[in-house]
């Protein structure tokens, strides 16, 4: 069973980068898969910021593009989300997901938790 | 604003049947696969539908999906309490090389 669980700090500075974690259990990430970011303000719906193939091709939201960067580490099967010069409106809970198949970047299936991230000084 | 438009709330009586539309254009609905998600109060979405009508594993067929054109619609029939929840769409768009999504649909089983 393929599980995902995203980590980092719940609390950080305008302007200051987000760095989130989401460590991937019962898959292989070299197996394949694009695997994603996606954030939900509080109230408002969902938003993609990005994804990633095992090899390191990146796509990203068009809008959020200057400021991520999304990565993955096989060694440790994770990947992980950076968002530079944040301002209040960042503030979501994000989530790490996979796709239903390993072509796709969407249909995603599986999801972690989420985690609660706030900009604020 | 959404790439993808879905109405902000609908609402039926249980036991009875709802749709929910979302609409969207040629790079995205037009020419990819519309899936949708259910999203209860403080959890993570649950994948209901993908490439257009196909259900995973474990949901049960009262949820089904189509398409046409630029519209996905989504179904749920024999409403139940249980039900009352945020559904959202999404999909590809091609010309954006994004994953979009609709901005959601609260279903009220009255």
């Amino acid at each position: 069973q393929v599980q995902l669980q995203e980590s980092g700090p719940g609390l950080v500075k305008p302007s200051e980068t987000l760095s989130l974690t989401c460590d991937v259990a019962g898959y292989s990430i070299s197996s394949g898969y694009y695997w994603g970011w996606i954030r939900q303000p509080p109230g408002k719906g969902l938003e993609w910021i990005g994804s990633i193939y095992h090899s390191g091709s990146t796509y990203y939201n068009p809008s959020l593009k200057s400021r991520v960067t999304i990565s993955v580490d096989t060694s440790k099967n994770q990947f992980s989300l950076k968002l530079s010069s944040v301002t209040a409106a960042d503030t979501a809970v994000y989530y790490c997901a996979r796709p239903t198949t390993v072509t796709r970047h969407d249909a995603f299936d599986i999801w972690g938790q989420g985690t609660m991230v706030t900009v604020s000084s | 604003q959404s790439v993808l438009t879905q109405p902000p709330s609908v609402s039926a009586a249980p036991g009875q049947k709802v749709t929910v539309s979302c609409s969207g254009s040629s790079p995205n609905m037009g020419n990819n696969y519309a899936s949708w998600y259910q999203q209860l109060p403080g959890t993570a979405p649950k994948l209901l539908i993908y490439d257009n009508n196909k259900r995973p594993s474990g949901i049960p067929d009262r949820f089904s999906g189509s398409k046409s054109g630029t519209s996905a619609t989504l179904g749920i029939t024999g409403l139940q309490t249980g039900d009352e929840a945020d559904y959202y769409c999404g999909t590809w768009d091609s010309s954006l090389s994004a994953v979009v999504f609709g901005g959601g649909t609260k279903l009220t089983v009255l």
